[in-house]
């Protein structure tokens, strides 16, 4: 099956830092989402970018396929952005998403 | 577009036992996922359902598991003879109606799963 590897594990930054999250994978994909699992262990949808970039307010990601990763982009970073960022592939057609192991992020006052 | 409701959101059984998680779209969804998460680890794919069958299932779903859909509207999970292993958060998830978006997921707020 297909590998799906996030970096870094763990990032702890002060509020108003940037940070970039990493998810490389293995094979062509369908689908590529990004998620973020808050504390409360919901997991909100924050793109679909199976190519391509978008932007929703302080956060951006871009899909490289050709290349197979995506980044995920986070600025001014804000208390309320701590969680865990999940990086998920579709590659089957039949809508099995594969999750990387996630990045946590924490972000200090 | 909204999500999907599950319930129970917590559900404590003893192994052995049979479970029923139930999930409830919004609107009228044709595709339909369970994935589970054990605490601490990263989310797994269990099942996708389209269109009233089974269209894909990992090694995880085994004999153990089924998922229907009874009367057309709620999405079950039903896990027979519960194990200690089978603990984790549950999550049904949705896909997006129309095809300018294949397989964008939407997930439920998770039915957290234990077995004592």
């Amino acid at each position: 099956g297909i590998q799906v590897e996030q970096s870094p594990p763990d990032l702890i930054l002060q509020e108003g830092a940037n940070s970039t999250l990493r998810c490389n994978f293995s094979d062509s994909v369908n689908n590529l989402q990004w998620f973020h699992q808050n504390p409360w262990g919901q997991l909100i949808n924050l793109f679909y970018i199976p190519s391509g970039t978008k932007q929703n307010g302080r956060l951006s990601a871009t899909t490289v396929a050709t290349e197979r990763y995506s980044l995920l982009y986070i600025s001014s970073s804000q208390t309320t952005d701590s969680g865990v960022y999940f990086c998920a592939v579709e590659y089957t057609n039949a809508g099995k998403s594969t999750f990387g192991d996630g990045t946590t992020l924490t972000v200090k006052p | 577009e909204p999500e999907v409701t599950q319930t129970p959101s917590h559900q404590v059984t003893q192994m052995g036992q049979e479970v029923i998680l139930r999930c409830v779209p919004i609107s009228n969804h044709l595709y339909f996922y369970w994935y589970r998460q054990i605490l601490g680890q990263k989310v797994e794919f269990l099942v996708s359902f389209y269109n009233n069958e089974i269209s894909e299932k990992s090694e995880i779903f085994d004999d153990q598991f089924s998922v229907e859909r009874p009367d057309g509207s709620n999405f079950t999970l039903k896990i027979r003879s519960t194990k200690l292993e089978d603990s984790a958060m549950y999550f049904c998830a949705r896909g997006t109606s129309g095809s300018s978006r294949p397989y964008e997921q939407y997930f439920g707020p998770g039915t957290r799963l234990t077995v004592t």
